[in-house]
């Protein structure tokens, strides 16, 4: 199974930081890599998919890089809203396996 | 709208057996492949299984291969998650997920959980 680990596990941050949060894949993964955000007590919400693409709708602070084993998802400038909880998840064989989470705290 | 919404979940003991249900509304059911993905109490997300369009093709975590079956009817709009021999940490809410595809630039198809339900709660306690 391919192990997906991200860090930092938890930040804290302020309105208007710039945050990034890393995910590193125990094999490589081409750009079958996706994002999501999660609130308290809601269903995660897709973000990214393809390491880079933002779905329609979210905000464009929000961006992904990466290929291979090595993906980052950045926030160029924190909103109150986007405290939450970050997944990524690779696609590239399963079992699709998810990194073990960010939280993204105040 | 794309709407997902789980159903099923209960307190059971171990031992015991669960059927979630998942109902689409919103869009053409029959021709998404589908997601069963779960969370324990406090945890992270853990995806446990995946069935084609069509429920020809089947994945299974290894942490439920043998307990649990996947399954859909594309005539009800319905995906279905049978839980059998359910332990302790199988307590979790479990989301329903649709899968969607997208070509890369460096050539195949990726996949991507677009939408999913809001989640039903399976608790598993004597």
């Amino acid at each position: 199974d391919i192990q997906m680990t991200q860090s930092p596990s938890s930040l804290s941050g302020s309105a208007g930081d710039r945050v990034t949060i890393t995910c590193r894949a125990s094999q490589p993964i081409s750009s079958h890599l996706s994002w999501y955000q999660q609130k308290p007590g809601t269903s995660p919400k897709l973000l990214i998919y393809a390491s880079s693409i933002l779905l329609t709708g979210v905000p464009s602070r929000f961006s992904g890089s990466g290929s291979g084993t090595d993906f980052t998802l950045t926030i160029s400038s924190l909103q109150p809203e986007d405290f939450a909880t970050y997944y990524c998840q690779q696609t590239y064989s399963p079992p699709w396996t998810f990194g073990q989470g960010t939280k993204v705290e105040i | 709208e794309v709407q997902l919404v789980e159903s099923g979940g209960d307190l059971v003991q171990p031992g015991g057996s669960l059927r979630l249900s998942c109902v689409a509304s919103g869009f053409s059911f029959s021709i998404y492949s589908m997601n069963w993905v779960r969370q324990a109490p406090g945890k992270g997300l853990e995806w446990i299984s995946y069935i084609s369009s069509s429920g020809s093709s089947i994945y299974y975590a290894d942490s439920v291969r043998g307990r649990f079956t996947v399954s859909r009817d594309n005539a009800k709009n319905l995906l279905y998650l049978q839980m059998n021999s359910l332990r302790a940490e199988d307590t979790a809410v479990y989301y329903c997920a649709r899968d969607s595809h997208h070509p890369l630039p460096s050539g195949g198809i990726t996949i991507y959980f677009d939408s999913w339900g809001q989640g039903t709660l399976a608790t598993v306690s004597s």
